[in-house]
Parts: structure tokens; sequence; C-alpha cells
């Protein structure tokens, strides 16, 4: 079974911190995934990356970066937390490009106090 | 308007009930159809995955996809408690962006 582990199920960061989040997959995925989920608002993407070093912006990239030095890590950088930044935070991989399926990791619900 | 529709509920049914949940979307070119269910405080997994019209079976859910009225259905037959989730259906274009675009989820609550 696919599975991507994300470091942190609960965390909470004050404003103006640097947070990272992390997010590892298993199964040799290229195409890796970073999702912010707030109610009433569903799925929005903020970056992806389908090779490692490259990334892509989603929906909403703003006040977000990320990383991927290494092909089964992807990293989600807050430069500056602020409150708005307050959510359920999922990472997800697909095999290939062109590949729609998406497997998702457990969660990190970031408070940002 | 967004791309893909969905109520976000909550439904609630007995147990033993037949559950649709439906989605509606205005992009002609969605060919790959997908539902996702989501236990609270954990992430979407996978359940259904179709391409282009028709039904598919497994086991007590069944997709169905109707291009011509771009509306997508999931039936969950004999409905248990271990059912109640948020599902959200998520549809791709064929040689556009692979990546789905989600709709909103509704919520399921199966009562004993």
């Amino acid at each position: 079974d696919v599975k991507v582990t994300q470091s942190s199920r609960y965390l909470v960061k004050r404003t103006g911190e640097k947070v990272f989040l992390e997010c590892v997959q298993d199964m040799d995925h290229e195409n890796m995934f970073w999702y912010r989920q707030d109610p009433g608002l569903g799925l929005r993407l903020i970056y992806f990356s389908y090779d490692v070093k490259m990334k892509e912006k989603g929906d909403i990239p703003e006040g977000y970066s990320v990383s991927r030095e290494k092909k089964e890590r992807f990293s989600l950088i807050l430069e500056s937390a602020s409150t708005n930044q307050t959510s359920m935070y999922l990472c997800a991989s697909s095999q290939y490009r062109g590949d729609e399926k998406l497997f998702f990791g457990s969660g990190t619900q970031l408070s940002v106090l | 308007q967004k791309e893909v529709e969905q109520d976000p509920g909550p439904l609630s049914v007995p147990e033993g009930a037949i559950v649709s949940l439906n989605c509606t979307y205005s992009n002609s070119a969605f060919q790959y159809f997908m539902w996702y269910r989501q236990y609270s405080r954990k992430g979407p997994e996978l359940l259904m995955y179709t391409y282009s019209s028709g039904n598919k079976e497994d086991g007590r859910f069944t997709a169905q996809v109707d291009k011509s009225s771009k509306y997508i259905s999931l039936f969950i037959r004999d409905s248990q408690p271990s059912d109640s989730a948020t599902y959200l259906c998520a549809m791709s274009e064929w040689g556009g962006s692979y990546i789905p675009t989600f709709g909103r989820g509704t919520s399921l609550i199966v009562h004993p």
C-alpha cells in the first residue's frame, strides 16, 4: 500500500514564526502536492511538484513556499505564519504525470495563535 | 460558479438505507471521475475511479457517470455506521491538467 506520511498531526505556532510541514511518500511517486482544507471551502491546492527540484504554483500559493530536494520528500514552508493560515494541511502524491489518482497523508492540523 | 458543485449536507440516514451522493459539473472536458472518502481528522482515501460514462460497482458501492447531464453519483447500499464520513467527488480532463478538481464534500451520517 502507498503510504504518505506527514510529520505532525497537530501543530501550534505563533504569528510570525517560520513553519515547516514535512511529507514523505514511500512508493517512488513522481508527483507530490500540498493542499489546505477549510470548512465550507473544500480542498485548495497550494503547490505541487512533478519532479525533484521542480515546483508549480497551485491556486493559493501566497504566503507559502515549498522544497523538494529528494523524490520522496516534499516540504511546505510558511515563511511568516499568520492566523489566516490556521487550517488542515494535506499532502498527496500520485504515481506519474497524467495519473489522476491521488494518495493523501493523514493531515496536519495547524493552529497559528 | 464553481466548476464542481456538491451539496455539503449533512445527510443523515438510518442504518441499512440506500444512500445517493451527487455532484454536478460544468466542464465538459472532464473524463475521469473519482470519489474519495474522508473520515474525521484523516486524509481522503480513493474509493472509486471511473473513466467516461457508465457505472462501476465495487461491493456495496456503485459509481455512476452521466456525461450528457454533467452529473455523477455514488450509491451506497445497505449503509453502515462505519460509512459515516465526508465524501468528496473529484474529476479531471483528458489531455489537460492531470490535477483533479474537487467538490467541497458531502457529510454523511449513518445512525444505528
